[in-house]
């Protein structure tokens, strides 16, 4: 069975302060994907990044930076000088990587306030 | 370029009820999979249809079905509600060999 642990339930910092979300998943699967995805108010899931289970390498974009660790089974997503506008909820999801396989497994998401 | 589309926004139903949500998938996006929200919680998967078959199912009970159209749009059925489900409804649509996945702003479901 695959499970996403998002064990922050709600993170406060203040505006330009850096902040790290964290992710930690379980499956049996050898291929797998992982993703972030951003809920803002208006409900609809924004994707942020895919990263499957054979590129451990970090990724950075812009004020997103994403640390995959397969030894700790982790993904954790870090936004540097965080703005009001990255407010949301952040969810991490897991799938595996077989074609025709396309359920998405969420955690239970990480509530981010950025206080100006 | 519209994105995915759902209706309605809001829906209030009382329990025993039947619901049917729908779908409007991104413009050349042929897959479409629903999701269940609850409050507090991190979407549930429902189910997924492809070339108007469902192609996989989540743990929800047969009170859930859906159905595909020709034009790749969708509906979900929900019968005989329970208070239970309320939630908010998410659509998404994709490729059937792109994992990116993009998602309607749903609708939300209260059974009273």
């Amino acid at each position: 069975a695959q499970k996403v642990t998002q064990a922050q339930t709600e993170i406060s910092v203040v505006e330009k302060e850096d902040v790290t979300l964290d992710c930690v998943y379980e499956t049996r699967d050898t291929t797998y994907y992982l993703f972030w995805y951003k809920q803002p108010p208006s409900g609809e899931l924004v994707f942020l990044i895919r990263r499957n289970s054979f590129d451990e390498q970090n990724e950075i974009s812009g004020r997103y930076s994403w640390n995959f660790q397969k030894s700790t089974s982790s993904f954790n997503f870090t936004i540097t000088a965080s703005q009001v506008v990255d407010s949301a909820v952040y969810f991490c999801a897991l799938r595996n990587g077989l074609t025709g396989n396309e359920k998405l497994t969420f955690g239970t998401g990480t509530r981010l306030t950025i206080i100006p | 370029d519209a994105g995915v589309t759902q209706s309605p926004t809001h829906l209030i139903k009382t329990r025993g009820q039947q619901v049917t949500l729908r779908c409007s998938p991104k413009s050349g996006h042929d897959t479409v999979s629903w999701y269940q929200q609850a409050l507090g919680q991190g979407p549930q998967f429902i189910f997924q249809y492809y070339e108007e078959e469902e192609r996989q199912r989540g743990n929800f009970p047969d009170r859930f079905s859906g159905h595909q159209f020709p034009n790749y749009s969708s509906e979900l059925n929900v019968n005989a509600l329970l208070l239970g489900d309320s939630a908010l409804y998410l659509c998404a649509s994709s490729l059937p060999t792109n994992e990116k996945l993009f998602f309607g702003s749903g609708t939300q479901l209260s059974v009273l």
